[in-house]
């Protein structure tokens, strides 16, 4: 059963700020938000997680609504290399269940 | 940072054969792995949980008869398609938790492994 809700797909123009809308109205205090994302024909790559503070690191920002309902990745400057399908994944933090599940995600394509 | 690889990269096989994947972790030390199957235009399925020194726990679907894991060491873990058929196809992405890195439950993709059976 999803518990994350995404667009299928968007565009985005090259050097411009692609962000990414993820639902996930049923999240528990305990859950942590996920974004993952696969460039075509390879392994899923971690971006970002967050509880329910806004971070930042190097690939991307991560915006996470106050009632945690809903969260936005932010890739600030868009490059071609970041034409790939984000999966928005919720995650309990306790230790040890790790299954990692993976719903239909976004497919991104930046336009030159 | 942390690297996980698999072997091969691609294979293509006659249906009725048996094909073995391996999934490394390079830098650090893998307790547990896990294995996803991902056909075209679908998302990833996790397969089976593997853990290092004890039998794999597998997702309700998934025929661990046929899909044999083997997680001997803690740097790898192996896939055995047995007796593969067409419908067996798929890209298969194995990945790692790290079990000494600073957040200790993350988990490490590998490239993943096209299967073609003919």
């Amino acid at each position: 059963d999803a518990k994350t809700t995404q667009p299928p797909s968007m565009d985005c123009a090259e050097g411009r700020a692609a962000n990414l809308p993820c639902n996930h109205s049923t999240i528990s205090g305990n859950e942590y938000v996920y974004w993952y994302r696969q460039i075509h024909s390879q392994g899923p790559q971690y971006i970002i997680h967050g509880l329910k503070n806004n971070e930042t690191n190097e690939m991307a920002s991560l915006i996470i609504t106050e009632d945690r309902k809903s969260s936005t990745l932010i890739l600030p400057h868009a490059t071609l290399r970041d034409t790939a399908v984000y999966y928005c994944i919720v995650r309990p933090s306790n230790f040890g269940n790790e299954k990692l599940t993976f719903g239909t995600g976004t497919r991104l394509t930046i336009i030159p | 940072g942390a690297v996980v690889s698999q072997h091969p990269s691609w294979v293509i096989c006659k249906s009725g054969t048996s094909v073995k994947i391996e999934c490394r972790s390079l830098d650090f030390q893998a307790t547990t792995m896990f294995w996803y199957r991902q056909f075209p235009k679908q998302s990833l399925m996790l397969m089976a949980t593997s853990n290092e020194g004890s039998k794999a726990t597998y997702e309700q679907g998934v025929e661990k008869d046929k899909f044999l894991i083997n997680h001997a060491s803690l740097t790898l873990s192996t896939l055995t398609v047995t007796s593969a058929h067409p419908e067996d196809s798929s890209f298969y992405i194995c990945s790692a938790r790290d079990q000494g890195g600073p957040s200790s439950y993350e988990q490490y993709f590998g490239p993943g492994t096209r299967l073609t059976v003919t």
